[in-house]
This record gives structure tokens, sequence and C-alpha cells, in this order.
């Protein structure tokens, strides 16, 4: 099983929709975790960081769910502007490297 | 912009030759991490570097080294290279305090090996 796991995608969303990702960390050790995006042939960039009690930024919700080993990312109304790939990241608290999932690709069309 | 920095943006290299990328990191971080990232999957963690010293290593080669230096800047060398080498390789640089600490990365360098 990998250490950090994403559902690949795509989704395919119109502008205006709701989609939410999940990602799943087989490390109960872990952390801290993290949203970043990342744009075609792009660096990725920290979108959020997701704490217990969950967190909102604008549009974007995270939350985690420490018992079923799981984070997840809402987006609400959809832009086109959010189409990228979302990655997961975990890092475990005896240890300063994060691990990225593969990362979701999502397409918000018009 | 992140203000990590990234030398070359691209590379084309033959099987078999040697390569070396750089990092500058950002004001005040002291913690370097390299990745290799292949099209269509997330970045595969190569090693950190943390304050000149090596830090964690994932599961690449001996034929993939670095170095910090006293500036906290940073090379990835790849000697040997063959063509599954071929991917964007990112640099993140971080401020080792406290498991929070976010990573930013450089733009990367796009390595093609023919």
């Amino acid at each position: 099983r990998k250490e950090v796991e994403q559902d690949p995608g795509p989704f395919n969303v119109p502008e205006g929709a709701t989609v939410a990702f999940n990602c799943t960390y087989s490390n109960s050790a872990s952390q801290s975790f993290f949203w970043y995006r990342q744009d075609c042939r792009k660096e990725p960039k920290l979108l959020m960081s997701v704490y217990s009690s969950g967190n909102e930024d604008g549009r974007f919700t995270a939350q985690l769910n420490r018992a079923s080993q799981y984070i997840s990312l809402l987006i609400r109304d959809s832009k086109l502007s959010d189409s990228a790939t979302y990655l997961c990241v975990v890092r475990s608290g005896g240890s300063y490297i994060p691990t990225f999932g593969r990362g979701t690709s999502l397409i918000v069309h018009p | 912009e992140t203000g990590v920095t990234q030398s070359p943006t691209h590379l084309i290299k033959t099987r078999g030759q040697q390569v070396t990328l750089r990092c500058s990191s950002q004001s005040g971080h002291n913690t370097v991490s390299w990745y290799q990232q292949a099209l269509g999957q997330g970045p595969q963690f190569i090693f950190q570097y943390y304050r000149e010293e090596e830090n964690g290593r994932g599961n690449f080669p001996p034929r993939f080294s670095g170095l910090q230096f006293p500036n906290y800047s940073s090379e990835l060398n790849v000697n040997a290279l063959e063509l599954d080498d071929s991917a964007l390789y990112l640099c993140a640089s971080s401020q080792k305090q406290g498991v929070r600490t976010e990573a930013f990365f450089g733009q990367g360098t796009r390595l093609t090996v023919v």
C-alpha cells in the first residue's frame, strides 16, 4: 500500500460545481497535512495546511479524519482557474520529509 | 514568487552522462529537499539536506547524490544517466522548526535524457 493515495481523476466538472477530493495515508504517526496545487508544467504551490479541527479558506475547505486516516479538500463554486492537479502531502512527526500523493486532476469547464 | 530558484530550467543529456542541478533556497531556510516528478506522477522524494548534512533519503540509487553549502543552497548530481531519469526535478526549501513548516518549491529543472 502506498504511503499516500489519491484518486488520480480526472474530475471533470462544470463551473459553479462543488467537488471533493479525498486522500488516504498509511502512517498513523503522521502529524501534518497539506494540500498543494500544481498547474501544468509548473511547480507545486501550497494551497492550504490541514488542521485537526478542519479549516476553510474562501471556497476551499480542508478536513482531517485521523481515525480513518484521510484528509479531504472541498472546492465550492468551481472556477475555470481551479483547473489543476491537487497534491495531498503528509508528514510524519519523526521526520521533516513530506510525502506526496500522485495528485488528483481537476478540469473545470464552462 | 517563492524565492527558491533552480538552474537550469531545461536540460538535455545523453544516456551515460552526468548532470548537476542547482537550487538556491529561500532566505532564512536551512533545509532543502529534492524531488523527482515523472509525467503524471506526484513528486518522489530523493533526499533532504539540513545544515549541510543529508537528513533522509528516498528510494533512489547511489548515483543520485547531493550537497548543501554553507549558504544553504544545494546541488543534485546524477551520474550514469538513464532514459528513465527524464523528469522534472524539484527543489523545495523550508525552515526546520516544526512539523507544520511548509515547503516552498522552485520552478524545477526539466531533464530529458536521450
